[in-house]
């Protein structure tokens, strides 16, 4: 079946320093989303990609999805103690199957 | 409040009992979906649907697990004979689809229901 995993697990920054994770599937998706889940509570969508080599950004967070469209990248620039919480990409299959698979979570933690 | 609820959001259990969740999605949504996270995982996906209709269930899922969405508003969530591997968050979240085979849009997760099984 789908597979969906991210890297690093945990990532402990310093606050200002920038963050990434990295989202890789183990098939071609037709499009990939992102959540965050704060300590405690539930995921809340941060954005979607459909296009190959997309880029968005919302202010200080750049979301990138791959030319094969099998990976995907969050970037947070500068960081601050709210962007605590854990980030979670989720993968729909090529064919439609309006099923997400999340992947397995990057741990943001911040030093003030 | 015009979010995804649900209902309880704490249930501890014996091990061999039934339980029962519910889920009240935002009034306007026509997808319906439950979710299992455990500690540290991502949520899992357990099943879906689009309005009353159970369009896809995980293979992951058995028979002791059972949804409904009998007139396409709120879901409910049985599982028979609990274990103790049955502990977890059951989420469910809720979004727009205009079409079956579109692609899936953001969808708006509630608080969850945490499950301790003794």
């Amino acid at each position: 079946g789908q597979q969906v995993m991210q890297i690093p697990q945990y990532q402990h920054v310093q606050e200002g320093e920038d963050f990434t994770t990295y989202c890789n599937s183990s098939t071609t998706l037709s499009n990939i989303q992102w959540y965050k889940q704060r300590p405690g509570g539930h995921p809340v969508f941060l954005i979607q990609l459909v296009k190959s080599g997309e880029v968005k950004k919302q202010k200080r967070l750049t979301f990138q999805f791959g030319e094969a469209k099998k990976n995907s990248s969050l970037h947070i620039t500068a960081t601050q103690t709210t962007d605590v919480g854990t980030y979670f990409c989720a993968g729909e299959a090529n064919f439609g199957n309006e099923k997400l698979t999340f992947g397995t979570g990057t741990r943001l933690t911040i030093i003030p | 409040d015009t979010g995804v609820s649900q209902d309880p959001r704490h249930k501890i259990t014996k091990r061999g009992q039934n339980v029962t969740f519910r889920c009240d999605p935002i009034s306007e949504h026509n997808r319906l979906y439950w979710y299992r996270q455990t500690l540290g995982q991502g949520p899992e996906f357990l099943t879906y649907f689009q309005n009353e209709a159970q369009l896809e269930k995980s293979r992951l899922l058995s028979d002791r697990f059972s949804a409904e969405r009998p007139k396409g508003s709120f879901s409910t969530l049985e599982i028979q004979h609990t274990e103790q591997g049955d502990s977890a968050m059951y989420l469910c979240a809720s979004s727009w689809g205009q079409k079956r085979s579109s692609i899936t849009s953001e969808q708006y997760f509630g608080p969850g229901t945490r499950l301790t099984v003794t």
